[in-house]
């Protein structure tokens, strides 16, 4: 099945640092990446994501670019402030068959931003 | 927002125990699903369901069941726990199961099986 890895798995840095986190997936069939984010004590927030139809998206501070030809992904966070400390997850969403619809998720990328 | 509810938000039981993790989501929306969170393999999907009544195994069922009761009631049942089942447990639910669809959560309930 789709299997869907993350580096690096932890981040720490200044705040106003930028940050890339990066993400791979196995699964050609795979057509939706939506991204995750994880405040400490929180629930999952949706924060962005992309549809393989495209190369980039942008919001606010996130750019998530997207590489169909290699299967890989990258968020790169800029302006980084304590606020953006959380975990964040990257997910794939496969098009095919039984699976259509099922999100597989990484397992995190834990960023901590230092004041 | 989207409001999905999860109880209880702790719980503690022995080998061998009963359990029953409830989740309420008040949107109207069809598909819920029940995911583990473990250190090193992100979230898992468990089961799913896009209806009272129907269930949809996930990714790692075995040792669990679950049942939709109504659109809004969603819940996951460990009938014979072990402590491989210890891990943080979140409900979702989703207007629907393509492409382009957001997950909203449930805040968790963490569940440690001594």
């Amino acid at each position: 099945g789709e299997q869907v890895e993350q580096l690096p798995s932890s981040l720490i840095v200044q705040e106003g640092a930028s940050v890339l986190i990066n993400c791979s997936y196995t699964d050609s069939a795979s057509v939706y990446f939506p991204w995750y984010k994880q405040e400490p004590g929180k629930r999952l927030q949706f924060i962005i994501d992309i549809r393989s139809n495209m190369e980039r998206k942008q919001t606010q501070r996130l750019t998530l670019l997207f590489d169909k030809k290699t299967k890989h992904l990258s968020l790169h966070i800029t302006a980084t402030q304590p606020g953006d400390s959380a975990i964040y997850f990257c997910s794939a969403c496969i098009d095919r068959g039984s699976a259509l619809g099922r999100l597989h998720f990484g397992a995190g990328t834990q960023l901590i931003v230092i004041p | 927002e989207a409001a999905v509810t999860q109880s209880p938000r702790n719980k503690v039981t022995v080998t061998g125990g009963n359990v029953t993790l409830s989740c309420r989501q008040t949107n109207s929306h069809n598909y819920m699903y029940w995911y583990r969170q473990d250190t090193g393999h992100g979230l898992r999907l468990i089961h799913y369901s896009y209806g009272a009544g129907n269930l949809q195994i996930g990714d790692v069922p075995d040792g669990y069941k679950a049942t939709r009761t109504t659109q809004e009631d969603f819940f996951l049942l460990l009938e014979l726990a072990s402590p491989s089942q210890t891990s943080l447990y979140f409900c979702a639910s989703s207007e629907d199961k393509y492409s382009q669809n957001t997950l909203y959560f449930g805040a968790g309930t963490r569940l440690s099986v001594l």
